[in-house]
């Protein structure tokens, strides 16, 4: 059964950096698209970036793009989000999630990992 | 990149039918047939219930399903039961490679 695992979540300083990782299991890693969703307390769901299977297309939700950074390595199976400049409002928890191969929507998701920004 | 906009909550009775409306505009909803729905249970993972409109994943039962009218997706839940209390969102793809969610609607099951 495929699995996502999200880690790294914990609370750091406005202003601060946190990289979170999430790990996949029991599926071709390499041949699929990872993405990285959010949910601010209270909130909804928010997308935040995806990542192509190989690297090579990247994009960002204009509320993340030029302070986070998705990355991938496919020899580890792992995802990861670089996360700086942090602000209260990037409080959530953040989900990653892939889209089977060749669709638009995302299944599974991980349990996610709760980034609280905050002095 | 506005989200969806979606009912905040809906409720109904055990038996009874319900409908969640997603509406968007012609760059995400209305312009792709890429609309997925999803059940979320607070401190769980969001669960995929819906795909490409109208399409259910193996698994879902056949008392959930969805449609789409221009920048309108709905999700219609036939025969209620109390199981299906949770928050519902909807997703689109979007004409900037992006992909867009709604704002999520709280379902009461009364």
């Amino acid at each position: 059964q495929v699995q996502l695992v999200e880690s790294g979540g914990g609370v750091v300083q406005p202003g601060g950096s946190l990289r979170l990782s999430c790990v996949a299991s029991e599926f071709t890693f390499s041949s699929h698209a990872m993405h990285w969703v959010r949910q601010a307390p209270g909130r909804g769901l928010e997308w935040a970036a995806i990542i192509s299977k190989d690297g090579i297309y990247i994009y960002y939700a204009d509320s993340v793009k030029g302070r986070f950074t998705i990355s991938r390595d496919n020899s580890k199976h792992t995802l990861y989000l670089q996360m700086n400049s942090l602000r209260p409002d990037d409080t959530a928890m953040y989900y990653c999630a892939t889209n089977p191969v060749g669709s638009y929507w995302f299944d599974p998701w991980g349990q996610g990992t709760l980034v609280t920004v905050s002095s | 990149q506005s989200a969806l906009t979606q009912p905040a909550s809906v409720s109904g009775s055990p038996g009874q039918s319900i409908t969640i409306s997603c509406t968007g505009t012609s760059s995400d909803i209305g312009g792709y047939n890429y609309v997925s729905w999803y059940q979320h249970h607070p401190g769980k993972a969001p669960k995929l219930m819906i795909y490409d409109v109208s399409n259910r994943p193996s698994g879902v039962s056949n008392r959930f399903s969805g449609s789409k009218s221009v920048n309108t997706a709905s999700l219609t839940i036939s025969g209620l039961q109390a199981g299906d209390e949770a928050d519902y969102y909807c997703s689109s793809y979007t004409s900037a490679n992006t992909w867009v969610f709604g704002g999520g609607t709280k379902l009461t099951v009364l």
